[in-house]
């Protein structure tokens, strides 16, 4: 119940298009959902994030949809550029408690020139 | 703002001796800091919750004598994996939660840790 499952496993697209990657989770207490974007060596980087409060949110090209009733939220990057490329995390937590994440699997994308 | 930084980015050590790996808020205070293991090509791995002046809280599996954490102040914590050996090699990550700010962590740039 605690799992957050994250697909698909890896991605390619072309440069211009827009990739989604999607996450489910069944703990229906978690109520913030952030996303992180992690290049080689490096640490995440948070991207944005969601409350279950609102069904979609906007920040440059990169979208969250949130869907409440099937559990589930996606990450929608809008004209990708192979500067995107790299590995796309998304986390679940409650807003009470340690506040711990917990993440998903990873998504490694690729755009391609 | 919130920026996180560790020390050092890069460390390689013989087994059997100690290093230790530095995790500081920049430019806000943080009574909450995480610490993650990531192997490659995998997920984050929570290791423990560290709180400013108490005792942190480990995950199940990660042992606490082996990884000695220290949040002595709102703006530092301290790792440190005892006697290393081989199979402790990975890249250690922490975060920082913003007091205050609810859920939202920080992250730091991460440690490469290399047992010979």
């Amino acid at each position: 119940q605690q799992q957050v499952k994250q697909s698909p496993q890896s991605l390619i697209v072309q440069k211009g298009g827009i990739p989604i990657i999607n996450c489910a989770y069944e703990n229906t207490a978690f109520d913030y959902f952030p996303w992180y974007q992690q290049f080689p060596g490096k640490g995440p980087a948070l991207l944005i994030a969601i409350r279950p409060d609102v069904s979609e949110k906007k920040e440059g090209r990169f979208t969250i949809s949130f869907n409440k009733s099937a559990k589930q939220f996606s990450l929608h990057i809008m004209d990708s550029q192979p500067g995107d490329s790299a590995t796309y995390f998304c986390a679940a937590s409650t807003s009470s408690g340690t506040y711990k994440y917990i993440f998903g699997t990873g998504t490694r994308l690729k755009v391609l020139a | 703002g919130a920026v996180v930084s560790q020390h050092p980015s890069r460390v390689i050590c013989k087994s059997g001796t100690s290093v230790k790996i530095e995790c500081r808020s920049l430019d806000f205070q943080a009574t909450t800091m995480f610490w993650y293991r990531q192997f490659p090509k995998q997920s984050l791995m929570l290791m423990a919750t560290s709180n400013e002046g108490s005792k942190a809280t480990y995950e199940q599996g990660v042992e606490k004598d082996k990884f000695l954490i220290n949040h002595a102040s709102l703006t530092l914590s301290t790792l440190t994996v005892t006697s290393a050996h081989p199979e402790d090699s990975s890249f250690y990550i922490c975060s920082a939660r913003r007091t205050g700010v609810r859920e939202t962590q920080y992250f730091g740039p991460g440690t490469r840790l290399l047992v010979l």
